[in-house]
């Protein structure tokens, strides 16, 4: 199956910095690659995802990448705010799978400093 | 639309009780996941679920756990005789029928089941 790798474990960055959170994956077959956010205690939300066939996308603050041929896709978050802390997840799609069903990284506990 | 729905949101079971996990779907949605997630770590996939089949239980531990998601009502995820090992939050997700793959699939709160 897919497998996912996600660092940093955990990042901390200055109110007004930008956090950069790193993964690869293992399965080329895998066309979906989602972002969540989760605070603590609280559900996962999706705040940004790519698909194969996009290499970066932007939302406000908030930017994915994706290198298809190195196998490996980033979350940039620009002027950080202490309401960005929370813990990342990165996700893959794996092999012929009906979204959903998703592959996540270990996580990035983010603490932005005021 | 109220989202998907998961409770209870808090279960405490002694070892070698059941537990008994329920998730509602977002409405127009025919698709379940349940993931499990160990403390500070990612979730891991249980089991894919649609309308009385199971797809994909590939995730699923091949004793005491069993999930179902009948023609009327709720998603159940099921663990007998619960051990402590078994403590984790519980999410289930849902997403929509149509054949158009790759769009977002929705979390419920989650359940936090402790065993003691």
């Amino acid at each position: 199956g897919e497998n996912v790798e996600q660092h940093p474990s955990t990042l901390s960055v200055q109110e007004g910095d930008s956090a950069v959170i790193k993964c690869t994956y293992s399965d080329s077959a895998s066309n979906y690659f989602p972002w969540y956010k989760q605070e603590l205690g609280k559900r996962p939300q999706l705040i940004i995802d790519i698909r194969s066939n996009v290499g970066e996308k932007k939302d406000q603050r908030i930017a994915v990448t994706l290198n298809k041929t190195a196998k490996h896709f980033s979350l940039h978050i620009t002027e950080t705010q202490p309401e960005d802390s929370a813990v990342y997840f990165c996700a893959a799609s794996g092999r012929g799978s009906t979204l959903g069903r998703l592959y996540f990284g270990r996580g990035t506990q983010l603490t932005v400093w005021p | 639309n109220a989202g998907v729905m998961q409770n209870p949101r808090h279960l405490v079971r002694r070892r070698g009780q059941e537990a008994r996990l329920r998730c509602s779907p977002m409405k127009g949605h025919s698709h379940v996941y349940w993931y499990r997630q160990l403390p500070e770590e990612g979730l891991k996939f249980m089991v894919y679920l649609q309308k009385e089949n199971i797809i994909d239980e590939s995730g699923m531990p091949k004793e005491r756990f069993s999930a179902e998601f009948p023609k009327e009502g709720p998603s159940i995820l099921r663990i007998q005789q619960v051990v402590r090992g078994d403590s984790a939050a519980y999410f289930c997700a849902s997403s929509p029928t149509q054949r158009d793959l790759n769009t977002e699939a929705f979390f419920g709160q989650g359940t936090r089941l402790t065993v003691v």
